[in-house]
C-alpha cells in the first residue's frame, strides 16, 4: 500500500475528451510532483509544485494542465491528448521541495492512461 | 546531476544477498546517492540514500566507495518480492528534479 493515492487506476479516453487525474496525500508534505512513464522506460518529471505553487514545468505541452488546490491534492487536467500520450502517470510527494532538502519522494501507484 | 551506469539486468537466488552496483564517476561533492525500486505495476519506492558514509536501514545497506565514484546496494536476503527495477540516482540540494536512469532489472529466482 502507498500513502499517496491516485485515481483512477486506469483511464481510457478519446482524443477529443477532457479528463482529470487526481492525487491525494495526507502526510503533510508540501511538495508534489507529476511524472510520466512510458512502457519499459524510467519515469520522467513533468511538474513540481512547492507550497501549492508551480515551481517546475519540464516543457510539458499545454494539453496537460496541472492544478494544486491545496497542499494535499494535486490534479492533472487532460485535453485533446494524442495516442502517444498513453503512459503511466505517477504522482509523488515529499516533505519539502527536494531542491531544499534530502527528503525522499513517496510515489503513488499511478494512473494507466490509454488515449484512443 | 551526475550520470549513472547500472547493469541492465541481474539474477539472484532466493535467500542469497543481492549486490546491485552503480557507477557515478562524475558525482560532485554535494550530491547524495538515492536508491529507489519499482515493482511491476507499482510506483517507485524509496529504499535508502547516503552521501559518503555507509548506510543501513530495514530494507537494505548502501556501500559508497571512498572516492564516491560508485556504490553498491545490498539486499541481504533476497526474496521473490524483491524482483523489481532498481534505480541509482545522484541528486544535490540545488536541483528539484529526481532524474531516473535506466536502472537494473533484478530477478530473484527460487
Amino acid at each position: 500500500d502507498t500513502e499517496v493515492t491516485q485515481t483512477p487506476k486506469h483511464l481510457v479516453m478519446g482524443m477529443t475528451n477532457k479528463k482529470s487525474l487526481k492525487c491525494e496525500q495526507h502526510m503533510g508534505h508540501r511538495a508534489m510532483y507529476w511524472y510520466k512513464q512510458k512502457a519499459k522506460k524510467p519515469p520522467e518529471l513533468m511538474f513540481v509544485y512547492s507550497y501549492e505553487k508551480l515551481s517546475i514545468n519540464e516543457s510539458v505541452p499545454s494539453r496537460f494542465s496541472p492544478e494544486c488546490p491545496n497542499s494535499s491534492l494535486l490534479n492533472l487536467h487532460l485535453h485533446a491528448l494524442q495516442p502517444e500520450d498513453s503512459a503511466l502517470y505517477l504522482c509523488a510527494s515529499s516533505q519539502v521541495d527536494m531542491g531544499l532538502s534530502n527528503s525522499p519522494l513517496h510515489f503513488g501507484n499511478g494512473t494507466r492512461l490509454t488515449v484512443t | 546531476d551526475a550520470k549513472t551506469t547500472q547493469p541492465p539486468s541481474m539474477d539472484c537466488a532466493e535467500g542469497r544477498a543481492a549486490n546491485l552496483p552503480c557507477n557515478h564517476s562524475t558525482i560532485s561533492g554535494n550530491e547524495y546517492v538515492y536508491w529507489y525500486r519499482q515493482i511491476h505495476s507499482q510506483g517507485p519506492q524509496y529504499i535508502i540514500h547516503g552521501l559518503k558514509n555507509n548506510e543501513t536501514n530495514e530494507m537494505a545497506s548502501l556501500i559508497i566507495t571512498e572516492d564516491r565514484k560508485s556504490s553498491t546496494l545490498i539486499l541481504p536476503h533476497a526474496t521473490l518480492r524483491d524482483t523489481a527495477v532498481y534505480y541509482c540516482i545522484p541528486k544535490n540540494n540545488a536541483g528539484n528534479m529526481l532524474t531516473f536512469g535506466g536502472g537494473t532489472r533484478l530477478m530473484v529466482k527460487p
